[in-house]
């Protein structure tokens, strides 16, 4: 049972436009959301988050938007860089009904950023 | 602050071996996680510690996999009579509050 799906296993985008890397979830429990960027031989590094509260969060060119009616979440990367080249992982945390905090991740997609 | 470190970094090891793998987390956190990755997958979760106390257990653990965190520092995971189902990246994270998860590099376990 896949509780987040990340149905795109791979992007690719130009440098200098927007990368959309889409996550869908099936628990309604969830309330908290987070988005990872993974490089090989490296464990994954905490990108972005955003609480069920909101529906949308900002942190430079990283924008999370959250849509609870559809189960649905984004990740907006704006401009695009080569650097931003890895694989991008929705994950999502059932705060208030559990007290461990532990995450349940997609599949992931892989971004590639074109120079 | 040098973040979560695991060692070893790779660990290759014949079929029906124990291997003991460890992580330090980042100092001031107080809740650790346990999660494996295999190709094309995201991390799943396997146990959870809050200080030295283990409040969560997945059912992917089977009892060849043991987990400690003596005096709630750092931890190490064992997996006795190794299979070949459990190679994979065996990733550790800490996190100060029940949020964000900050992750180590993983170990890579390969049984041959």
């Amino acid at each position: 049972d896949q509780q987040v799906k990340q149905n795109s296993p791979s992007l690719s985008v130009q440098e200098g436009r927007i990368s959309i890397l889409n996550c869908d979830y099936t628990n309604s429990m969830f309330d908290y959301f987070l988005w990872y960027k993974k490089y090989p031989a490296e464990g994954p590094t905490f990108l972005i988050s955003i609480s069920s509260i909101k529906d949308k969060n900002e942190d430079g060119r990283f924008t999370v938007f959250l849509n609870k009616s559809a189960k649905h979440l984004s990740l907006h990367i704006v401009p695009s860089q080569p650097g931003d080249s890895a694989v991008y992982f929705c994950a999502a945390s059932a705060q208030r009904s559990s007290n461990t905090g532990k995450l349940i991740f997609g599949q992931g997609t892989t971004l590639q950023v074109k120079p | 602050d040098t973040g979560v470190s695991q060692d070893p970094r790779h660990k290759i090891t014949k079929r029906g071996q124990n291997v003991t793998f460890r992580c330090d987390p980042i100092s001031e956190h107080n809740r650790l996680y346990w999660y494996r990755q295999t190709l094309g997958q995201g991390p799943e979760f396997l146990t959870y510690f809050q200080n030295e106390a283990q409040l969560e257990k997945s059912r992917l653990l089977s009892d060849r996999f043991s987990a400690e965190r003596p005096k709630g520092s750092f931890s190490t995971l064992e997996i006795q009579r190794t299979e070949q189902g459990d190679s994979a990246m065996y990733l550790c994270a800490s996190s100060e509050r029940s949020y964000e998860q900050y992750f180590g590099p993983g170990t890579r376990l390969t049984v041959t």
